[in-house]
């Protein structure tokens, strides 16, 4: 079945560590997305990527890294520099802009301890 | 500013009552799309129904329909014969044709619905 898959579900970080939120489609969606949602509101744009080998900066971006070498494949790098990085994380695909087919995966909870 | 505004951060219903979700956007878009999803607990984000701008009938789905306001910018869920599964957070969403915004789903804080027996 087609869709995607987030890994891992619960992630535990240090401060001061980057971690990598794994985020694979096989939908063969050209765009992609990292959304971050904290308790009880709702979910911000961090980054987006509408083709391969090209990405952009959401509306809270600072802190955050991410590449798309592959069409499948968008990773998200929680960096040092992000302050408070505890959240849910989803990540989402989609067709071209004029449908609606967004596909969302099931979420990566980080925690800093 | 906030595209999307959600009034209602929390509201109780009865099971096998109608609910109402509040949702109002703000766009200069001539062409956008409105969207809801269900959030339970589990954290995976579920579509329920979808509005395009242009469209000029409300959308439907199942027990699911859309109250399209183009004029006054809302776009209300609205529930029918609640059940206990339907507890969840629900999100207003919005899309817009710009090209800035290509693609970008913009979300409101989000209603929580707890239905009770």
């Amino acid at each position: 079945d087609g869709g995607i898959t987030q890994s891992p579900k619960y992630l535990f970080r240090k401060e001061g560590q980057n971690v990598t939120l794994s985020c694979e489609q096989n939908l063969n969606h050209d765009a992609m997305y990292w959304y971050r949602q904290d308790p009880g509101q709702g979910l911000r744009l961090i980054y987006y990527s509408q083709i391969v080998n090209d990405f952009q900066k959401g509306d809270i971006a600072e802190g955050y890294s991410v590449s798309r070498e592959k069409k499948e494949s968008f990773p998200l790098t929680v960096t040092s520099a992000q302050k408070n990085p505890t959240a849910f994380y989803l990540c989402a695909s989609s067709i071209p802009p004029g449908g609606y087919g967004y596909t969302f995966g099931s979420g990566t909870r980080l925690t800093v301890v | 500013a906030q595209k999307i505004t959600q009034t209602q951060p929390g509201m109780f219903v009865q099971e096998k009552e109608a609910v109402t979700l509040d949702c109002t956007y703000d766009t200069s878009d001539p062409s956008y799309g409105l969207f809801w999803y269900k959030q339970p607990s589990s954290g995976e984000m579920i579509f329920l129904i979808y509005q395009g701008s242009y469209d000029q009938q409300n959308a439907t789905e199942g027990r699911y329909s859309l109250n399209f306001q183009k004029a006054r910018k809302s776009a209300n869920l609205v529930i029918s014969a609640s059940q206990l599964g339907d507890s969840a957070m629900y999100f207003c969403a919005m899309r817009e044709a710009s090209t800035d915004s290509w693609g970008k789903l913009q979300f409101g804080a989000g209603t929580q619905v707890v239905v009770t027996p």
